[in-house]
């Protein structure tokens, strides 16, 4: 069984600061990691992906990711924030099986002035 | 492009009532998915298809019927509304499993009273 966990709920930074949010997972087999951005009142939109070509991978929007085994941990970082970037951010998991996701619970990014 | 489109974006029940979210999309996506999200929940697989005809239960499958009798379009049925489904329902689809990227509808809020 697959599941996520991401810490906090919410997570408030201000214009131009690092965004860190945080995200660990748990497979029976080598997965698949994404994560999803949703403004509000709106579908979710792929931010980025891993699929096991390289550990760091770079997304839309500035944001970048780096998968690290060790500590099946798949954080999402940018390293200024905009006020743009206020939304709720999903970390999900595939066993590359049927494709469906496994997501977390999200955490709500807040920017401030 | 109109990807994945869901019909109607909001609806009020009444308690036992039934109805039938809609789901088309246009990309020839084998996969397709129904997720709920609740506060603080995330989101959680209701049902999938494969494929035309092929069908399967998620997470919280009870209270929801599903089936795909062509690729486009995967409706999702309410049998008896109850006010635990008030929820905003997603449906979402992919071109393969495994490490295809899931594009999501815009949603379709329910309030069941």
């Amino acid at each position: 069984a697959q599941s996520v966990t991401q810490l906090g709920s919410h997570v408030s930074v201000s214009e131009g600061a690092l965004v860190l949010l945080r995200c660990n997972y748990s497979s029976s087999v080598p997965p698949y990691l994404f994560w999803y951005v949703q403004y509000p009142n709106q579908g979710l939109q792929l931010l980025l992906k891993y699929t096991s070509a390289a550990t760091l991978v770079k997304g839309i929007n500035g944001f970048e990711a780096e998968f690290k085994k060790s500590e099946t941990s798949f954080h999402l970082t940018k390293p200024s924030a905009h006020m743009r970037d206020a939304a709720e951010y999903f970390c999900a998991v595939s066993d590359g099986g049927y494709s469906t996701l496994t997501f977390g619970k999200g955490t709500m990014l807040l920017v401030s002035p | 492009n109109a990807g994945v489109t869901q019909t109607p974006k909001f609806q009020v029940l009444k308690t036992g009532q039934s109805m039938t979210l809609q789901c088309a999309q246009d990309m020839n996506h084998e996969y397709m998915s129904w997720y709920r999200q609740d506060p603080g929940m995330g989101l959680r697989l209701i049902h999938y298809s494969v494929g035309a005809g092929i069908t399967d239960q998620g997470e919280v499958p009870n209270g929801y019927n599903v089936s795909r009798s062509t690729t486009e379009d995967f409706p999702l049925r309410l049998l008896s509304a109850a006010p635990s489904q008030t929820s905003v329902y997603f449906c979402a689809s992919s071109a393969t499993g495994g490490a295809a990227e899931a594009f999501f509808g815009q949603g379709t809020r329910l309030t069941v009273v």
